[in-house]
């Protein structure tokens, strides 16, 4: 079965600074891979995928996944910290007919 | 709007009651899904209907019972209602033939059971 693990349960990064939220996955096959957002009280938005073809994947808001199949990881980065970004965020795979989350982590913005 | 939509968006009921929870979704898609949100955030499939045909059953109390009368629509009745069955239930839908599983969310039901 495929799993995926996000490293820290909370991260916070300052106004402007580089987001970097950690995902690594175990699959036997090749993966599609997926960054959702959950803002406060809400449901779950996409952000970017992997599917096919360039492993550097462009998602809304600025960001930004890298797939790399050596690590098994799907690291989402943005360059600048913007306070909306505050949020839950969820890396998945898709296994079958369903889609596997990680625990989640949650994105500190400070001021 | 084009959107999966869920009702109702709260739901505050006592224990031992029997309650259902409505979604639907206009985008076109032929496979809909329940997930169960806990306290820590973890997201948890419940069932997946493909076509109004059950093809994801994971391990949930048979008081949790999924209706596809259409491929539009799936709700979720639950029967004698638990303390542990507190959580956000999220529907989400997806088109098979697309082949990557991407899924659309609803905006989610908190349940409080008291």
């Amino acid at each position: 079965a495929q799993s995926v693990t996000q490293l820290g349960s909370h991260v916070s990064v300052s106004e402007g600074a580089l987001v970097l939220l950690r995902c690594n996955y175990s699959s036997s096959v090749p993966p599609y891979l997926f960054w959702y957002v959950q803002y406060p009280n809400q449901g779950l938005q996409l952000l970017l995928k992997y599917t096919t073809g360039a492993t550097l994947v462009k998602g809304i808001n600025g960001f930004e996944a890298e797939f790399k199949k050596s690590e098994t990881s799907f690291h989402l980065t943005k360059p600048s910290a913007h306070m909306s970004d505050a949020a839950e965020y969820f890396c998945a795979v898709s296994e079958d007919d369903k889609i596997i989350f990680g625990k989640g982590t949650r994105l500190h913005i400070l001021p | 709007d084009t959107a999966v939509s869920q009702t109702p968006k709260y739901l505050v009921t006592q224990m031992g009651n029997d309650k259902s929870i409505k979604c639907e979704q206009n985008l076109g898609h032929d496979t809909m899904y329940w997930y169960k949100q806990d306290s820590k955030k973890f997201l948890k499939i419940m069932f997946s209907y493909n076509n109004k045909e059950l093809i994801i059953n994971e391990t949930v109390p048979n008081r949790f019972s999924p209706k596809s009368p259409d491929k539009a629509h799936l709700n979720l009745h639950i029967n004698s209602l638990e303390l542990g069955d507190s959580a956000v239930y999220f529907c989400a839908s997806s088109l098979r033939l697309a082949g990557n599983n991407e899924q659309f969310f609803g905006p989610g039901t908190r349940l409080t059971v008291l």
